[in-house]
């Protein structure tokens, strides 16, 4: 089975700084998809971000962008010039092709437990 | 609007009273899948459905029930709710079983079980 790992419970930075959270996974899969998701005190989950693992150019989306390491298995989310608005939950998943999804068990959507990131203004 | 439609949004209910909370989806999506929150646990799966009549389990299915008799809604069923499903649910759906591109999510729906 797959692990996601957030090892930061919560982060604080100043307003305009920039900011890295860090996430590793463990897989025995050679393929697979990894996701940084957003939620606001609104409670929306919001997709941030996604990387496919087969590419090895980092995804970027504006002022996030992340720095994939296939071989040590860590995807961090960098954000950069910090906003108000990106104080909220983000999480990290995992999710394994659909070729090797299998019944009886989760479809290949693993998250990890989360970081608060909190930006002070 | 394309949407993920979650009701209620806020529930309150006593140990042994059965419920359901609504998930409908208006995109045709041919995926659909429960969620629990918990502080410290992220989100964890509870049953997923491939399409109309097809549902699997996830990481935590006990205490749950679903059904998929319709594409657009994909039920949560607690036949006897204890405690311990205190959560924030959410349903998510996807335009089919390879989701790469975006996973849809609800509202969420805060569930108080005393």
């Amino acid at each position: 089975a797959q692990t996601v790992t957030q090892s930061q419970p919560e982060m604080s930075v100043q307003e305009a700084e920039t900011v890295t959270l860090s996430c590793t996974y463990d897989t025995s899969e050679s393929n697979y998809y990894l996701f940084w998701y957003k939620q606001p005190p609104s409670r929306q989950m919001i997709l941030v971000i996604r990387q496919e693992a087969y590419k090895q150019q980092n995804a970027t989306e504006n002022r996030f962008s992340v720095n994939f390491q296939k071989a040590a298995k860590s995807f961090s989310l960098k954000i950069s010039d910090s906003q108000l608005g990106d104080t909220a939950m983000y999480f990290c998943a995992f999710m394994k092709p659909f070729s090797v999804w299998g019944g009886g068990g989760a479809d290949g959507l693993t998250f990890g437990k989360g970081t608060h990131l909190i930006i002070q203004p | 609007e394309a949407q993920v439609t979650q009701n209620p949004r806020y529930l309150i209910t006593v140990t042994g009273k059965k419920l359901t909370v609504t998930c409908s989806q208006n995109m045709n999506h041919e995926y659909m899948s429960w969620y629990r929150q918990d502080p410290g646990l992220g989100l964890r799966q509870i049953y997923y459905s491939m399409n109309v009549e097809v549902t699997d389990k996830g990481d935590v299915p006990e205490g749950y029930k679903v059904s998929r008799k319709e594409k657009r809604n994909f039920p949560l069923i607690l036949e006897s709710p204890s405690p311990n499903q205190t959560s924030l649910y959410f349903c998510a759906s996807s335009p089919n079983r390879g989701f790469v591109e975006k996973l849809f999510f609800g509202s969420g729906t805060q569930l108080s079980v005393l």
